[in-house]
């Protein structure tokens, strides 16, 4: 069975630019996770996804970010204007219609230079 | 807010010396407490979910156990291979499916 794959595996990008991760969950998982690392920190969570719906954005840092599950399968997260406190890494994660555990993917590494 | 809490955050070891990781939380309603292990430039990988007070899980050299306060992770005989940071996470009853994660213990075992 496949894991939770993330795109790209790394970025580096100059503040003011555009960024877009993508998710790919593991088959049949209806919830999708994005979370966040900075530097020094623990891991936060940024929203929840049921299928195409937005179950829990509470986590979302400001408008700048957006993300997307289209269709209910993969998920997108875009970030627009990149500023430089956005770095770190973002973890992608899925779990089955029960909820739990939740399994993640290998991030994005994001610098803003 | 709930939080969580893991010491030491590094810990040295030699092959064999057994030791114990501990996580401490505070939540309103406890749903579940979750251990993952994460190698460096990896993602966490899913190890134990614990939902109540007195129930313990083992794989291998681990054993995960839970109170009402705390949880520890128990690394019986460690061998190189469970270097690793190993991460502690809650999930509390109104707080939907998100999970708040300590920082991590860093274990690093010498052989």
């Amino acid at each position: 069975e496949a894991g939770v794959t993330q795109f790209p595996s790394h970025s580096v990008i100059e503040k003011g630019q555009t960024v877009t991760l993508r998710c790919d969950p593991i088959s049949g998982h209806d919830n999708l996770y994005w979370y966040r690392r900075v530097m020094g920190k623990e891991i936060k969570f940024l929203l929840h996804f049921v299928k195409e719906s937005k179950q829990d954005e509470s986590g979302m840092p400001n408008n700048r970010f957006l993300a997307e599950r289209t269709g209910g399968t993969y998920s997108t997260l875009k970030v627009q204007p990149a500023e430089l406190e956005d770095s770190g890494v973002y973890f992608c994660a899925s779990s089955p219609p029960g909820g739990q555990p939740q399994h993640f993917g290998d991030g994005t590494r994001l610098s803003i230079l | 807010e709930d939080q969580v809490t893991q010491s030491p955050e590094a810990l040295r070891l030699q092959e064999g010396e057994s030791s114990s990781l501990n996580c401490s939380y505070t939540v309103s309603g406890l749903r579940g407490l979750f251990w993952y292990r994460q190698d460096p430039g990896k993602g966490p990988e899913f190890l134990f979910t614990l939902y109540s007070a007195g129930e313990e899980k083992e794989k291998e050299r681990l054993k995960a156990t839970l109170t009402k306060k705390e949880s520890f992770l128990h690394i019986t005989a460690p061998k190189p291979e469970d270097s690793a940071t190993y991460l502690c996470a809650v999930l509390a009853y109104y707080g939907n499916n998100r999970l708040a994660f300590g920082k991590g213990n860093q274990v690093v075992v010498i052989p």
